[in-house]
This record gives structure tokens, sequence and C-alpha cells, in this order.
């Protein structure tokens, strides 16, 4: 079972504040790291698929950066809105392609 | 915007039942991929599919289950004799090319064994 982590569990931001929350992953067999956005009694939906160490990946006011040496990335929410409250699920991809998730960081924006 | 599609959305079954959960992924998807998530735990990925025939699949994933597609369009997965630790959310996911490819995710189904 693959360590796959997420900090925090949960946080609260209020409107128009940044925020950014952490994956950390293994550092071997990297293949590639996912993010997606999961909003309740929705499905998840893909946000970013990353691959090479020192990428960053830009849509909208989200971002991630991604540092493979040291097993982590970063998602930033810039200018939150109440629209960005949902749970970021990472996800690590080994290099036989099966996906291992993280449990997840819930964000509540406040208006 | 094409959607992977699950049904039922809700499946309740008296434990020792099989139970058949469906997707219809994606249309031009060619890998398809079975995860779960128990109550309060993290989603755990259980097979994938590609050409027919299963690719790689998790320790989860034991004699009990399996997968097929048996048409052109839909993509189950058959619990062949519940347990009640088998309770948890399933996700059928899809995705065009393996690898660096983002995976598309259904509204997920619900079993609950009874």
């Amino acid at each position: 079972i693959l360590n796959v982590e997420q900090s925090p569990q949960s946080l609260h931001v209020q409107e128009g504040d940044s925020t950014n929350f952490t994956c950390s992953f293994p550092s071997s067999n990297f293949y590639a790291l996912h993010w997606y956005r999961w909003e309740t009694a929705k499905s998840p939906e893909a946000l970013f698929v990353m691959t090479l160490n020192g990428d960053e990946k830009k849509k909208g006011r989200i971002s991630a950066t991604l540092n493979t040496k040291e097993g982590y990335s970063y998602l930033y929410i810039k200018g939150s809105q109440p629209e960005d409250s949902a749970t970021y699920l990472c996800a690590f991809q080994s290099n036989d392609y099966k996906l291992s998730f993280g449990a997840g960081t819930t964000v509540t924006v406040r208006a | 915007e094409p959607e992977v599609t699950q049904t039922p959305s809700h499946q309740v079954t008296q434990m020792g039942q099989e139970v058949i959960l469906r997707c219809v992924p994606i249309s031009n998807h060619l890998y398809f991929y079975w995860y779960r998530q128990i109550l309060g735990q993290k989603v755990e990925f259980l097979v994938s599919f590609y050409n027919n025939e299963i690719s790689e699949k998790s320790e989860i994933f034991d004699d009990q289950f399996s997968v097929e597609r048996p048409d052109g369009s839909n993509f189950t997965l058959k619990i062949r004799s519940t347990k009640l630790e088998d309770s948890a959310m399933y996700f059928c996911a899809s995705s065009r090319l393996q690898g660096d490819q983002p995976q598309h995710f259904g509204d997920g189904t619900r079993l609950s064994i009874l």
C-alpha cells in the first residue's frame, strides 16, 4: 500500500483569500501525479496530470506544482470563491499505471 | 461534454447475493477502471481493463470480483457472493489512453450489503 498523504484534512477560507495545501507521495516508481476536484454528490473532476519534476500547471485560479525528488505537490487557489468549495484529491500514479489516492483536503470557502 | 454514467446510483443487496454494477464509459475511451471508497476511507483502485482483458488489479480484486465488457458500450463489475465489507461507493472511470491521461469518473454506485 503506497503512502499518499494530504494536509490539511480540511480548511476554511474567506472569500477572496488565497490558499494552498499539499500532497506527499513516494519518490520512487513515480509516473505521474493527478489532482481531482470532487464536489459533494458529483463525480471527481480531473484538474491536472503532472509528470515532470518542477512542473507547474494552471487552470483559471487554480495551479499546482510538482517536486518528484522530494515527493510533494502543492495545489494553490488564488482569490477563493464559494464555488471552489470541494474536496481536492491527489493521486500518485506508479510505473504500473495504478492510481493511489490521498484522503483529500476539503476546502470550504465562506462568503 | 461526454461523461461516464453508472447505474444504479444505489444498490441494496442481501449478503451472499450476486450484484452487478454497470458503467457506460466515454465512447472513444479505451481504458476502463473500477475504484471503490469504503465510508471514511480513501478511494482504492480495484482493476483496470483494456482490449477485453484485465491489465492490472489490486489485492482487493479477488476471485469474488469479475469485470466484463459485454457489448460495445457497457462495462460491468460483478461481485459473486457479497460480504458486509463490500459495502462501499464504487466508481467507474475511463481514459482515452493509458499513462499520464486524466481519468474521467462516473457519479458512483452506492452498494449497501445487509
